[in-house]
């Protein structure tokens, strides 16, 4: 089944600890990208990748950083978590970006207190 | 930062009725727009991705309409059912590096038996 994995679903932490949310993807997907929901805003692109070892920032990277060392994996790490980065987050895969549907993760739900 | 509007934020629909909303996206270097549908606990799930001016979609009882000159989209759910109570994003693409989504705030629809 095609399918876009993330781990854990939910995760409380503690300000400054370190977290690393994982993504894999089955589809063989060049295209991986992470984004933040929040109430009122929208989906909101934090990093994206366009294949293997090319990464790049969205809108709200601050905060956040990625890796792409193989094409089916695309890790999510914050090295200092602050309050402010709480929220769910979404990985998505796609064959190319733009003009063909992402396929979603099932989201984490990160609470930083 | 693209600014990419979706109204009403939230429908409340009686089930059997018809019920529509907009999604307005800015019209310079149009690329694609994306529908999702997003259950709460659940993957946003691909509906449509529409990339010429007049563009009709449909899948079942939703349907979506695209006008790129005066930049708006309209999603169209026909004789609604308790089913399709879920939030509805839109994304725009525009021709730019990354050709990364922009989503819109959602439309909340919530069908009542």
């Amino acid at each position: 089944e095609a399918q876009v994995t993330q781990n854990p679903r939910y995760l409380i932490t503690v300000t400054g600890k370190k977290l690393t949310v994982t993504c894999s993807q089955n589809m063989n997907h060049e295209y991986m990208s992470w984004y933040r929901q929040d109430p009122g805003l929208g989906l909101r692109q934090i990093y994206y990748s366009m294949n293997v070892e090319v990464t790049d920032k969205g809108d709200v990277p601050e905060g956040y950083k990625v890796s792409r060392k193989e094409k089916r994996n695309f890790p999510l790490i914050l090295e200092s978590p602050s309050p402010n980065q709480t929220s769910l987050y979404f990985c998505a895969s796609s064959p190319h970006p733009g003009q063909v549907i992402a396929f979603f993760g099932q989201g984490t739900r990160l609470t930083v207190v | 930062i693209l600014n990419v509007e979706q109204s009403p934020q939230s429908l409340h629909v009686q089930e059997g009725d018809s019920t529509n909303f907009t999604c307005s996206f800015p019209s310079s270097n149009f690329y694609a727009l994306h529908w999702y549908r997003w259950e709460t606990a659940k993957s946003p799930e691909a509906l449509f991705v529409m990339t010429l001016n007049g563009d009709e979609k449909k899948k079942g009882r939703i349907s979506a309409t695209l006008n790129t000159k005066e930049g708006y989209s309209y999603l169209y759910i026909k004789g609604s059912q308790p089913e399709d109570s879920a939030t509805y994003l839109c994304a725009s693409v525009i021709k730019a590096a990354g050709n990364k989504l922009t989503f819109g705030g959602g439309t909340r629809v919530l069908v009542k038996p």
